[in-house]
């Protein structure tokens, strides 16, 4: 089964930039979006298709995806941003996400 | 602006059965892949299953297989997880969300399996 590996957390300081990796085989391959989560809200859609910004969301989210790797990153990082990110493809017949990533703003 | 409305969650002893209904509104719940995910506490999130358009295609996560049923009502924009030998470890938020990508979520619906 198609496993995605994301770090449990990451921290970045106030107005820096993050960058949150989602790891799979060959996932360069696929189409990966990414869902911030805030405490005890549903999921919000970030970025689909790779690259892509949903109406609403701002500019300083951004996304890659390449070889091994797919990479959310948020630019000028705000304490608004701290949150859990998860990352998630269409492997074949399933859906899978990955394990998500806790986002500390200093 | 299409949302997604979700009922049926609750407390329920082990072995016993639930359905949740997830409840759209517009004119474009026909269109869409719908997929139920859940979120046991403290937990990321974990795909259960999704359906197609038209309900041809369903596949189900491998863990879910064989209690878990997926279903929908295109005519009432009605989406539907019917869960049967609900175990402990089942307890978890469950939430519907439309598409391939995500976009819509339904605001979540907590499911309690204890004696």
């Amino acid at each position: 089964s198609f496993e995605l590996t994301q770090p449990l957390s990451v921290s970045v300081a106030l107005g820096q930039t993050a960058r949150i990796p989602c790891g799979g085989s060959n996932i360069g391959s696929k189409d990966v979006h990414w869902y911030q989560q805030q405490p005890g809200q549903a999921p919000v859609l970030v970025i689909y298709r790779n690259t892509n910004r949903p109406s609403g969301i701002p500019e300083r989210f951004s996304g890659s995806n390449s070889a091994n790797t797919a990479t959310l990153t948020i630019s000028r990082a705000q304490v608004g941003d701290e949150a859990d990110y998860y990352c998630h493809v269409w492997a074949g017949n399933i859906e899978v996400f990955g394990g998500g990533t806790t986002l500390t703003v200093l | 602006q299409v949302q997604l409305v979700q009922s049926g969650g609750g407390l329920v002893k082990p072995g016993g059965s639930l359905r949740l209904s997830c409840a759209a509104s517009g004119n474009v719940f026909g269109e869409y892949f719908m997929s139920w995910i859940r979120q046991a506490p403290g937990k990321g999130l974990e795909w259960i299953a999704h359906i197609s358009s038209g309900g041809s295609t369903i596949d189900y996560a491998d863990s879910m297989k064989g209690r878990f049923t997926i279903s929908r009502d295109n005519a009432n924009q009605l989406l539907f997880l019917e869960m049967n030998s609900l175990r402990v470890e089942d307890t978890a938020v469950y939430y519907c969300a439309r598409g391939g990508a995500f976009d819509i979520w339904g605001q979540g619906t907590m499911v309690t399996v204890s004696s």
